[in-house]
């Protein structure tokens, strides 16, 4: 398998822009999807195939692709939001076996 | 609704083997993969493979090949997931999560905590 990299932290004030970069070779042909992970919770998907949002999962959420990177963007931070938040694809070859990055931090200051 | 419903926690010792069961329900349980996902005390999430409930076909991660053994049981739509040759390091929270043709989870279970320790 291989690694997807992600920033350990990141950290917000309400009402702004969060951006989580996730990046990995196999990412220019494999979709990434994104999880957001609660204390006490079970994680939950909030963009699959690098773009799309889940119904339910409101807009401030949006994910984007640029070659070996994906970024998941939240706008229009509330406080609700702070949580881990793991990108995900999978291997080209083999069994296309499933790949998580080491998660990101949102902090909302 | 969609609903995933593991089984409890479990403390086991080192060397014993832990089984731990997924219920699904709301959904053709035949139509969609199962993946197991964990996360130990502090650390990120790790995948440990998927089955397909229809066939029963199963693809496991590298890590645990030989160790994780997943079966399913389609009379009463309920999955499995058998870890052997337990260590301190297994301790985690085990997820099962229904997943479809694209390698993505939707639906997650509550979670099952497995505790090793002698």
């Amino acid at each position: 398998s291989y690694d997807l990299a992600q920033p350990p932290s990141v950290s917000v004030s309400p009402g702004q822009t969060a951006s989580i970069t996730c990046s990995g070779d196999a990412l220019p042909k494999q979709y990434a999807y994104w999880y957001q992970l609660k204390p006490g919770q079970a994680p939950m998907l909030v963009i699959y195939k690098d773009t799309k949002r889940p119904s339910g999962i409101p807009e401030r959420f949006s994910g984007s692709s640029s070659g070996t990177t994906v970024t998941l963007t939240i706008s229009g931070v509330q406080a609700e939001d702070e949580a881990d938040y793991y990108c995900q694809s999978a291997d080209n070859g083999g069994v296309g076996e499933v790949v998580f990055g080491g998660g990101t931090k949102v902090t909302v200051l | 609704q969609v609903q995933l419903v593991q089984s409890g926690t479990e403390v086991k010792k080192p060397g014993a083997s832990v089984k731990v069961s997924c219920k699904a329900s709301g959904y053709t349980f035949t139509g969609y993969h199962i993946h197991w996902v964990r996360q130990a005390p502090g650390q990120g999430l790790e995948w440990l493979g998927r089955i397909n409930p229809n066939t029963g076909g199963t693809d496991y991660a590298q890590k645990f090949q030989g160790r994780v053994t997943l079966t399913r049981d389609t009379s009463i739509s309920t999955c499995y997931m058998d870890l052997s040759r337990l260590t301190s390091d297994d301790t985690a929270e085990y997820y099962c999560a229904r997943g479809g043709q694209q390698p993505y989870m939707d639906v997650w279970g509550k979670g099952t905590t497995v505790s090793v320790s002698s």
